[in-house]
């Protein structure tokens, strides 16, 4: 089956400073990805739709300027949490939609992102 | 917009009995797929199962079946034969296929399953 890498797994980074993460699809092409955020025993909430060669799009309520998303290539797209404080501190995933049954999407194995 | 709706935050089964997870939802579109997934601990999203809305049977795989019951826009998960390992939350979810239509899904809010020994 297709296969999204998320990369790092785990990061624990200072308040102020920023974090990368990295979101590719190993064996298919991807013009489209999709970050989520996931607070402890709730569901998974859209952030923002990341369109390779273009802007992306971001969900109410979350701020572009601190959430960066960069769709460089058909199989990497990367999210960096800007000055991040400890409310940022959350479980990010990804995933890609691929076109087979529905468009079902494969998941990132997701990021644990604690900020002290 | 769509929404799911997942009305069981918690839920306990006997190893070996069967266990139904209920999931409604509720869209304007009349093109839609439903899909099930389990997430386990260590934080992977685990498809386990898809109907879309113009299937006519309803879809199994192994152990896993939709009870797909469009008038009433539900589209429950069951279980059957639980085993310890599928301890674990679960997730209903939905996407449209209306033209124009972003392809993420809209997911419920969960449901934590315990398989008891």
């Amino acid at each position: 089956g297709a296969v999204v890498s998320q990369h790092p797994s785990r990061v624990i980074c200072k308040s102020g400073t920023s974090v990368k993460i990295e979101c590719r699809s190993l064996d298919f092409q991807a013009t489209t990805m999709f970050w989520y955020r996931q607070f402890p025993k709730q569901s998974l909430m859209l952030m923002a739709t990341s369109n390779e060669g273009s802007k992306a799009t971001y969900e109410q309520g979350v701020e572009k300027d601190k959430f960066l998303i960069n769709h460089a290539s058909l199989t990497l797209s990367t999210l960096t949490v800007t000055s991040a404080h400890p409310e940022d501190s959350s479980f990010y995933i990804c995933s890609a939609p691929l076109l087979m049954r529905g468009n079902e999407q494969f998941f990132g194995p997701g990021t644990r992102l604690t900020v002290l | 917009a769509q929404k799911i709706t997942q009305t069981q935050p918690g839920m306990f089964v006997q190893e070996k009995e069967a266990v139904t997870l209920d999931c409604t939802y509720d869209t304007s579109d009349q093109s839609y797929g439903l899909f099930w997934y389990k997430q386990p601990s260590s934080g992977e999203m685990i498809f386990l199962i898809y109907q879309g809305s113009y299937d006519e049977q309803n879809a199994t795989e192994g152990r896993y079946s939709l009870n797909f019951q469009k008038a009433r826009k539900s589209a429950n998960l069951v279980i059957s034969a639980s085993q310890l390992g599928d301890s674990a939350m679960y997730f209903c979810a939905m996407r449209v296929f209306s033209s124009g239509s972003a392809r993420q899904l809209t997911f419920g809010s969960g449901t934590q399953l315990t398989v008891l020994p």
